[in-house]
């Protein structure tokens, strides 16, 4: 079975501090995708990344950046000098190779005060 | 381009009335997934479709039947609604292959 765990229910930060989101997944597949999602307070889900098993390479987009480690089965999302536009609750979801199910965690509210 | 399309935004319902949530994508997308989202409980799978004339239950299908006639659209019926089923609901769509899903801006239904 697949499993995501986002241990972080809520945080809070003052604008422009660096803030780590984390996300620990289970399973046994090989190949499988990692995603994580941003719902502003509007609601809709906005996709931010997609990661798949075989690529361990971190990545960087702006002030946003994500950290995959198979030996620690995470994939942590750090914002840099966070901005109160980052408010918003953040999913981490595991899809496996193969399959059209998409695992959610339950999600980390990320609140930036200005 | 309008991507996932959901109707209604808002419903409430009394228990016991029946109603279907509309789903429409325009991406021509295999798979189409229905998502309740809960406080603090994340997202959970409803029912999902791999294609036209085939569907199947996901975490959570009591209470909701789904049906896929053509590509484009996949619509959540409730049955006999309950207070339980008081949720926001999302539906996605993706194509095959690793990538993420594109979801709906959701319908935010009470059940009263």
């Amino acid at each position: 079975a697949q499993k995501v765990t986002q241990a972080q229910t809520e945080i809070s930060v003052v604008e422009k501090e660096d803030v780590t989101l984390d996300c620990v997944y289970e399973t046994r597949d090989t190949t499988y995708y990692l995603f994580w999602y941003k719902q502003p307070p509007s609601g809709e889900l906005v996709f931010l990344i997609r990661r798949n098993s075989f690529d361990e390479q971190n990545e960087i987009s702006g002030r946003y950046s994500w950290n995959f480690q198979k030996s620690t089965s995470s994939f942590n999302f750090t914002i840099t000098a966070s901005q109160v536009v980052d408010s918003a609750v953040y999913f981490c979801a595991l899809r496996k190779g193969g399959s059209e199910k998409l695992v959610f965690g339950k999600g980390t509210k990320l609140t930036v005060n200005p | 381009n309008a991507g996932v399309t959901q109707t209604p935004k808002f419903q409430v319902l009394k228990t016991g009335q029946s109603m279907t949530l509309q789903c429409a994508q325009d991406m021509n997308h295999e798979y189409m997934s229905w998502y309740r989202q809960d406080p603090g409980m994340g997202l959970r799978l409803i029912h999902y479709s791999v294609g036209a004339g085939i569907t199947d239950q996901g975490e959570v299908p009591n209470g909701y039947n789904v049906s896929r006639s053509t590509t484009e659209d996949f619509p959540l019926r409730l049955l006999s609604a309950a207070p339980s089923q008081t949720s926001v609901y999302f539906c996605a769509s993706t194509r095959a292959g690793a990538y993420g899903y594109t979801f709906g801006s959701g319908t935010r239904l009470t059940v009263v």
